[in-house]
């Protein structure tokens, strides 16, 4: 079975904090995914990445960063907490494959996250 | 981009039956999927749509119409712990991300 492990399943921060959400997968996947998920709004890509050092931004980027140093691992970093970003954080990997197209999302138990 | 809509909320009682509707708008489509969520779990994959037709995977199924850019996923016999919340999810031709409706909480009651 597929593991992705979040390495917080509760973060308390305060406002102006750097946050560093950490993300890993042991399963050899090429690409990871940074999503949100509020009440109401379902869940929003906030980064994505193919391969290693490789990232694109999704619908909701700002005020985040990510980095991918290594395939198994996926970082998702707050420059600078704000109220407005206390969320659940899920982190997400998938295979590519000659069929990749049906290669469902496999997620972490999520970090929920509050910010001060 | 993409527009997914499915209900807010749903009831439903134990052993019938629950038809959970999503209908999307998107640019390019390349396939639909259906994630079930209990609370405070992270999501995990029922069902993938890429043709029209109805798949089925015991008791639950998953129907596809593109032509009307309309999904539906059909639990059957329904049971207390499938109280949770199901999200349906388009993934676009061009890149390989997905884009998640608002999800459907459906409570099941004796």
């Amino acid at each position: 079975d597929v593991k992705v492990t979040q390495s917080s399943r509760y973060l308390v921060k305060r406002t102006g904090e750097k946050v560093f959400l950490e993300c890993v997968q042991d399963m050899d996947h090429e690409n990871m995914f940074w999503y949100r998920q509020d009440p109401g709004l379902g869940l929003r890509l906030i980064y994505f990445s193919y391969d290693v050092k490789m990232k694109e931004k999704g619908d909701i980027p700002e005020g985040y960063s990510v980095s991918r140093e290594k395939k198994e691992r996926f970082s998702l970093i707050l420059e600078s907490a704000s109220t407005n970003q206390t969320s659940m954080y899920l982190c997400a990997s998938s295979l590519v494959s000659g069929d990749a197209y049906n290669s469902p999302l496999h997620f972490g138990n999520g970090t929920r996250l509050t910010v001060t | 981009g993409q527009n997914i809509d499915q209900p807010t909320e749903m009831t439903a009682t134990e052993g019938a039956i629950v038809q959970i509707n999503c209908t999307y708008q998107t640019s390019g489509f390349n396939g639909l999927f259906w994630y079930q969520q209990h609370a405070g779990e992270a999501p995990t994959f029922l069902s993938y749509n890429v043709l029209d037709g109805l798949e089925e995977k015991g008791r639950f199924s998953s129907f596809l119409s593109r032509s009307k850019g309309y999904s539906y996923l059909l639990l059957k016999e329904l049971q207390m712990k499938d109280s949770a919340s199901y999200l349906c999810a388009v993934r676009e031709t061009a890149g390989n991300m997905l884009t998640f409706g608002g999800g459907t909480r459906l409570m099941v009651k004796p």
